[in-house]
């Protein structure tokens, strides 16, 4: 067990670029979150998919943000035309929706990648 | 509403004090409710949970109990060490919207040899 990986762990980039961010969740994993955080706040939801569907999204998503999970296992996170107000921590989490042999008591745990930190000059 | 509400940090312990973090929430019911802890450079972990009323959950000294009198989850330990230092989050799902977490803000702890 891998956990969650995100890719990059930092990112620098200039207002008005676009920036896309990936995560791989834990494989038998079929619910996967992403979240943001700010400085000195807890992380607020953004989206979250069911396998390869998209079934929640923040109103902190903007249609600037897009969210991808084309195969049901690694997401993407796409900023298109940054602002500066888009600078912070963004958390992937991932969890099964139901109890296994591997989890039979952990379902709807949510495991957390080490997160990508945006920075926009 | 629903949200989760915590205690403000800093806080500043010397090693071997006793630690409260206090944590309410509101809610229609009885969900689940977590603490995470956040070290530095690191992602949320989870550190422990309790999953129904009068529960308490515990993991690495620290402790947490349910009560829905006082909706109320604080977190514990009775002699905090160095490593402790990080940030907690207490947070809750909702499972109508596909189990996503709301947190509280999150305490800074920051415990001095």
């Amino acid at each position: 067990d891998t956990g969650v990986s995100q890719d990059p762990r930092h990112k620098i980039t200039k207002r008005g670029q676009n920036v896309t961010f990936r995560c791989d969740p834990i494989s038998e994993h079929n619910r996967l979150y992403w979240y943001r955080q700010t400085l000195g706040q807890g992380p607020e939801f953004l989206t979250y998919f069911q396998n390869e569907a998209q079934l929640e999204k923040s109103r902190l998503l903007s249609d600037r943000f897009s969210a991808e999970r084309p195969k049901g296992s690694f997401s993407t996170l796409e900023i298109q035309r940054t602002e500066q107000g888009d600078s912070a921590m963004y958390l992937c989490a991932s969890s099964p929706s139901q109890p296994s042999q591997a989890h039979p008591t952990s379902y709807n745990e949510q495991f957390f990648g080490p997160g990508t930190r945006l920075t926009v000059l | 509403g629903n949200s989760v509400t915590q205690m403000e940090g800093p806080v500043t312990l010397s090693e071997e004090a006793f630690l409260t973090i206090n944590c309410t929430y509101t809610a229609t019911g009885y969900p689940s409710l977590f603490w995470y802890v956040q070290y530095p450079g690191e992602g949320l972990q989870l550190l422990l949970k309790a999953t129904k009323a009068d529960d308490k959950g515990s993991n690495k000294g620290f402790e947490a109990t349910y009560r829905k009198e006082t909706t109320s989850f604080h977190l514990e330990k009775g002699s905090v060490q160095v490593s402790d230092s990080a940030v907690y989050f207490c947070a809750r799902p909702f499972y109508n919207q596909g189990g996503k977490l709301i947190f509280g803000q999150g305490t800074e702890l920051s415990v001095k040899p």
